[in-house]
């Protein structure tokens, strides 16, 4: 079965510190990984994407990182801002183009 | 381009009624999606649209679901008749495959509440 699991569920941190949001996927048979951002009551905005051949993805202050052997990625984000208040999605593309979403992790960037 | 479009933004209905919502993918994109969030499920894909043939619809709960795309630019999802385990936020999103990055582009979604 092919699942996402990503913890923690929710992080609460001080403005600056840099943090690591972390995904797990139990088939390591990806096509891509993707690591969205929902604000309360809107989309979801597309923040990185790995391909399965790569190893990490970098933008701005977000660094994505993804090991497929140990089925596991992780978004890095370096001196937090609370502009960076969000919930954070991780989803695994699979080649069938099934797309599976983990819960999300709920961070809050307190001033 | 304005992204993917989705309409209504919120629609409040009562048990029974017929619901359709609205999709406008962006331009050029040759995949369309329809997902639907919940805070017990989370996100699940309901089904898939290539060139706008659905590919496929093992996500839809039941018959009372069906969606269609009759051109490239314009796609619904149709719940006839609704029942408040239908209430949810609804998402329609698009990509290109002749997109390097095979980025997904969302809508801002359809909150649907059912009473």
């Amino acid at each position: 079965k092919q699942e996402v699991t990503q913890i923690p569920a929710a992080l609460s941190v001080p403005e600056g510190e840099n943090l690591v949001l972390n995904c797990s996927f139990t088939d390591s048979a990806i096509y891509n990984l993707q690591w969205f951002r929902q604000d309360p009551g809107k989309g979801l905005t597309s923040l990185l994407l790995i391909q399965s051949s790569q190893r990490e993805q970098t933008s701005g202050r977000l660094n994505a990182s993804l090991d497929k052997s140990s089925g596991r990625s992780t978004l890095y984000i370096a001196a937090s801002q609370p502009g960076d208040s969000a919930t954070y999605l991780c989803a695994v593309m699979y080649n069938n183009n099934d797309m599976r979403f983990g819960a999300g992790t709920r961070l809050t960037v307190k001033p | 381009d304005a992204g993917v479009i989705q309409s209504p933004r919120h629609e409040v209905t009562e048990m029974g009624q017929e619901v359709t919502l609205r999709c406008k993918p962006i331009s050029g994109h040759d995949y369309l999606f329809w997902y639907r969030q919940t805070m017990m499920r989370g996100l699940e894909l309901l089904i898939y649209f290539n060139n706008n043939v659905p590919i496929d619809d093992s996500g839809m709960p039941e018959d009372r679901f069906s969606a269609k795309m009759p051109n490239a630019s314009f796609s619904t999802l149709k719940i006839q008749p609704s029942e408040p385990r239908d209430s949810a936020v609804y998402f329609c999103a698009s990509r290109s495959r002749y997109s390097g990055a095979n980025v997904l582009t969302f809508g801002a979604g359809s909150r649907l509440t059912v009473l």
